[in-house]
């Protein structure tokens, strides 16, 4: 069964440090891997998504790499600012269609950016 | 500019009480998707429909019903709700399937309190 954890659980910075959030997987057979943000009493907004194929992706100030042998991924935020305080969570896709379609979420990582 | 809409936004039942969540989306989306949040558990997958008329179950689907009339609509339903699925339930839609580079888009939620 794939668990994805996601350490820590919070994590508080000044503003203007780089962000480094850890993601890891017990099953490396996925399909993709996505990063998504959830802001406080709103729904999932996608930032990035993975192929298993892939190591990373990047998309502005945001990086996420993909080590898929040692079921981890990271997801990095350059010079952080106060509107990225939000929780961060990861989610895998296992390749296994038998087993019906299934993402697999982490818990994640409530982030505050402090000015 | 509505994306994914659920109501209600939030509900207190009482055990036993039955209840319908409604999500819509004006995307023309062929896949939808129940979710609930737990604390600390990430998001699970209640039901999941990939098109019109269809309905499959995910990974949490009991105690719950779900029915798809019409593609932009995906209802959620409790029969005789339980203090267990207290919770917070997210709708999600994609253009193609979950296997797919497309992302799911969410609703911002639906908080329910069963007493």
């Amino acid at each position: 069964k794939q668990e994805v954890t996601q350490i820590p659980a919070a994590l508080s910075v000044p503003e203007g440090e780089n962000l480094v959030l850890n993601c890891s997987f017990t099953d490396s057979a996925i399909y993709n891997l996505q990063w998504f943000r959830q802001d406080p009493g709103k729904g999932l907004t996608s930032l990035l998504l993975i192929q298993s194929s892939q190591r990373e992706q990047t998309s502005g100030r945001l990086n996420a790499s993909l080590d898929k042998s040692s079921g981890r991924s990271t997801l990095y935020i350059a010079a952080s600012q106060p509107g990225d305080s939000a929780t961060y969570l990861c989610a895998v896709l296992i390749h296994n269609k038998a087993a019906g379609n299934k993402l697999t979420f982490g818990g994640g990582t409530r982030v505050l950016v402090k000015p | 500019n509505a994306g994914v809409t659920q109501t209600p936004k939030f509900r207190v039942l009482k055990t036993g009480q039955s209840m319908t969540l409604l999500c819509a989306q004006d995307m023309n989306h062929e896949y939808m998707y129940w979710y609930r949040q737990d604390p600390g558990m990430g998001l699970r997958l209640i039901h999941y429909s990939v098109g019109e008329g269809t309905t499959a179950k995910g990974e949490v689907p009991d105690g719950y019903n779900v029915s798809r009339l019409k593609k932009q609509n995906f209802l959620l339903g409790l029969e005789s709700a339980a203090p267990s699925q207290t919770s917070v339930y997210f709708c999600a839609s994609s253009i193609h399937g979950i296997y797919s580079n497309q992302p799911q888009h969410f609703g911002d939620g639906t908080r329910l309190s069963i007493l």
